[in-house]
């Protein structure tokens, strides 16, 4: 059973409000990851983290941050929410130890933003 | 560059029989894995079942099982016996030990009574 949390599960929000996605997990994976999907859609890399003080850009573009100052958590913040953020953003981790082509992902449940 | 190609948006299959759900991949490497993930109206990415770039024999978990044919780079997601619940977003998934795993556009199965 993975163990790992995202809150809020549902936020909406007003433009241009700053906002932090929370994600935590207690497996002590090195690797984390945060997904955009728009509903009905795949899912596209916006952030990765290899470990502590480690953090990279997906493929795709966001104005999103992150930061991993703990193993456990990478929050991901929006300085200034537009209704173009909204869509779901899912939170997932991995253990490097079982192989660099096994990676299964563990994913957090999402949370839903809506920018109005 | 790594790409994975799921060709039908929507599937429907009748309770209690089989569905296949297709799923091919383009990669340059040698060493990569397959994945297929169930994501319910809920919105949570449930793991199903892993392929392994050397695994010889097909993978299966349950009622699911993964067709592998590597020569035609496919990797096929086998449900036998449907179940009301199997009702879902199913997606394909390709890691080769680089980053993060890349998705397919998914395929929307819906299982009728």
């Amino acid at each position: 059973e993975a163990d790992i949390y995202q809150t809020p599960r549902y936020l909406v929000i007003g433009t241009g409000k700053k906002i932090t996605l929370e994600c935590s997990q207690t497996m002590g994976h090195d690797k984390m990851y945060w997904y955009q999907q728009d509903p009905g859609m795949e899912l596209h890399l916006i952030h990765y983290s290899y470990g502590v003080n480690s953090t990279e850009k997906g493929d795709l573009s966001s104005e999103s941050t992150v930061s991993r100052i703990r193993t456990e958590h990478f929050p991901l913040t929006l300085e200034s929410a537009r209704p173009s953020h909204t869509s779901q953003y899912l939170c997932a981790s991995s253990d490097p130890g079982q192989g660099a082509s096994y990676n299964e992902q563990f994913f957090g449940p999402g949370t839903r933003l809506t920018v109005l | 560059a790594q790409k994975i190609t799921q060709t039908q948006p929507g599937m429907f299959v009748q309770e209690k029989e089989a569905v296949t759900l297709d799923c091919t991949y383009d990669t340059s490497d040698q060493s990569y894995g397959l994945f297929w993930y169930k994501q319910p109206s809920s919105g949570e990415m449930i793991f199903l079942i892993y392929q392994g770039s050397y695994d010889e024999q097909n993978a299966t978990e349950g009622r699911y099982s993964l067709n592998f044919q590597k020569a035609r780079k496919s990797a096929n997601l086998v449900i036998s016996a449907s179940q009301l619940g199997d009702s879902a977003m199913y997606f394909c998934a390709m890691n080769t030990g680089r980053r993060a795993l890349t998705f397919g556009s998914g395929t929307r199965l819906q299982v009728q009574p």
